[in-house]
């Protein structure tokens, strides 16, 4: 069965510093798909990021980057130089091709504060 | 574009009541689903569709009830509320579940106590 384990449940960092926050999966597929989510304060759940298993390049936009390393199963996303609009539950979440999306699995979420 | 809209934002049941949170989405989208968030436990899935007239269930189907008479709408039925279900309920849609797989669109959520 597939999993996600996001063993940071919560982070401080202050503005303007670097922030990685982890995201290890577990599946036996050798197709798939992850996804990194946003929920700020106001509830709202916004897509950041797709990746597909075989697209282990990193990707960079703006401050936001994603390492996939497929040898650790991980999807580690960092922020640099964040900010207080940074602050949020960030979602690392895996669906399984062969079922599509109806097998997405959420990662319990990691809660980044930005201290001003 | 709307985008996923649901209603009501806001939700208190009393035990055994029934209720329905309505969720609707304008970009014609396939595919729709229901989570619940619960503190700690991330998003489970519910109830989810392929198509109008199409369901199936997710992880967490007891006590909900789905229906898709139309590729807008996608309504989640609580057949008698417990306390169990006091959560914060997402809707989303995507254009489909074939590949390559696209990114869901969610709904601003129902927040609902049963008590």
């Amino acid at each position: 069965a597939q999993k996600v384990t996001q063993a940071q449940t919560e982070i401080s960092v202050v503005e303007k510093e670097d922030v990685t926050l982890d995201c290890v999966y577990e599946t036996r597929d050798t197709t798939y798909y992850l996804f990194w989510y946003k929920q700020p304060p106001s509830g709202e759940l916004v897509f950041l990021i797709r990746r597909n298993s075989f697209d282990e390049q990193n990707e960079i936009s703006g401050r936001y980057s994603w390492n996939f390393q497929k040898s650790t199963s991980s999807f580690n996303f960092t922020i640099t130089a964040s900010q207080v609009v940074d602050s949020a539950v960030y979602f690392c979440a895996l669906s399984e091709v062969g079922f599509g999306n109806e097998k997405l699995t959420f990662g319990t979420g990691t809660r980044l504060t930005i201290i001003p | 574009n709307a985008g996923v809209t649901q209603t009501p934002k806001f939700q208190v049941l009393k035990t055994g009541q029934s209720m329905t949170l309505q969720c609707a989405q304008d970009m014609n989208h396939e595919y729709m689903s229901w989570y619940r968030q619960d503190p700690g436990m991330g998003l489970r899935l519910i109830h989810y569709s392929v198509g109008a007239g199409i369901t199936d269930q997710g992880e967490v189907p007891n006590g909900y009830n789905v229906s898709r008479s139309t590729t807008e709408d996608f309504p989640l039925r609580l057949l008698s509320a417990a306390p169990s279900q006091t959560s914060v309920y997402f809707c989303a849609s995507s254009p489909s579940d074939r590949l390559p797989l696209a990114e869901q669109y969610f709904g601003p959520g129902t927040r609902l106590t049963v008590t």
